[in-house]
This record gives structure tokens, sequence and C-alpha cells, in this order.
């Protein structure tokens, strides 16, 4: 059972351009969202978090969205750079602090 | 400060064998998780360590299976492997149960012919 819910699976961006990459749950329970980066031969890093009570998180160039009515968050990179490339994961951890559930993934490529 | 190794980095087994994978938390972290990644798709949650004992299983058969030490290092075993058991297994760790950055290891890569 998928409880987070991704897209797109691709996307390809010009260098310089905006990507953003969404996610939707369906448990009311999750109550931290993280995303993660993931470079090929590496275990996922985290990018940055926000918790529901946030309607907005800005850290550099990443700035997630949340809209805890509609249940979705998304993911938005600014000024999207070559070194950007990876695999990005949206994620949700239960308020039980058990079990962190990943969304299915996005890579992304950014063109020079 | 180290962060969180893994090992063996990869490992080759065939079906009906069985294999256990080693983890070393960060420093300070006693909350340990491990996950199963297949090719292509985000990691599924195979079952969390706090303070040595299990508290939170996913949708894994009970050949899984996992220790924590005093240390807070920590194994993930698999008996009787299947062809689809092959993934990268990634360990994570954080300091408490509270909503917190966990910190994943490079994983190690299983094969399973």
């Amino acid at each position: 059972q998928q409880q987070v819910k991704q897209s797109p699976q691709s996307l390809i961006v010009q260098k310089g351009g905006i990507s953003i990459i969404n996610c939707a749950y369906e448990n009311t329970a999750f109550d931290y969202f993280p995303w993660y980066q993931q470079f090929p031969g590496k275990g996922p890093a985290l990018l940055i978090a926000i918790r529901p009570d946030v309607s907005e998180k800005k850290e550099g160039r990443f700035t997630i969205s949340f809209n805890k009515s509609a249940k979705q968050f998304s993911l938005h990179i600014m000024d999207s750079q070559p070194g950007d490339s990876a695999t990005y994961f949206c994620a949700a951890l239960d308020n039980a602090g058990n079990m962190l559930t990943f969304g299915g993934g996005t890579r992304l490529m950014v063109k020079p | 400060e180290t962060g969180v190794t893994q090992s063996p980095t990869h490992l080759i087994k065939t079906r009906g064998q069985q294999v256990t994978l080693r983890c070393s938390s960060q420093s300070g972290h006693n909350t340990v998780s491990w996950y199963q990644q297949a090719l292509g798709q985000g990691p599924q949650f195979i079952f969390q360590y706090y303070r040595e004992e299990e508290n939170g299983r996913g949708n894994f058969p009970p050949r899984f299976s996992g220790l924590q030490f005093p240390n807070y290092s920590s194994e993930l075993n698999v008996n009787a492997l299947e062809l689809d058991d092959s993934a990268l297994y990634l360990c994570a760790s954080r300091p408490g149960l509270a909503p917190h950055e966990q910190f994943f290891g490079p994983g190690t890569r299983l094969t399973v012919l």
C-alpha cells in the first residue's frame, strides 16, 4: 500500500529553471515530512523537512510548500543546476516516530 | 564524528541462503532503522530498533529479523533468501524517536541468484 504518492517519475529541466516535485499522502497520522536527495551508489541524504503546522519552509534554493487540508506537499528547486541531477524522494514520518514512508522517487536531470 | 557505516558493500548469495548485514550508527544515535530499496523504487521500511528493542515493523515477513547491540550498532538477518530480496539495504540512525533527521548509510547491495 503506497501511502505517499510522488510525481512526476522523471523530470528534465534546463539550467537556471525551476524544478517542481509533488507528493500526496493519505495517513493523517503523519507529522513530519522530509525530502531526500540520492545520488547513484549513495544512501539518501536529507535536503529539507517540514512539519504540518507550517505552510512553507525555505532553505537556500530549496522550498517546501505544504497544504495540510489537501494532504499535499511539494519541493521547489530554484535556479536548478546540473549538480542537482539526482533522484529525489519525499517521505512522511508517523507521529509515533516509528516508520518513515517514502514516495516512489523523481529522477531529476538538469541540462546545462 | 563518523557517520553511519554499513558492511559489506556488496554481497552475492544464492536462493535459500541466509545473510547478515551490519550497521554502525552515528555516534550518540540510539535509534536505527532498516530499509529495503529495490532498483528504481523508494526505500521500504523494514523495522526500527530503539535502545535494543524493536519498536516498529513494516510489511516484511518474519524471515527478516534484526538485532541492536548495547553500542547501538545493528544487524539485519534475512533467512531463506528469495530472488526478490535482491535490493539495496539501507540503515539509518537518529537520536531518539522524535521527528529528526535520519542519517543514512551508503547501503549494502544484495544480489540473490
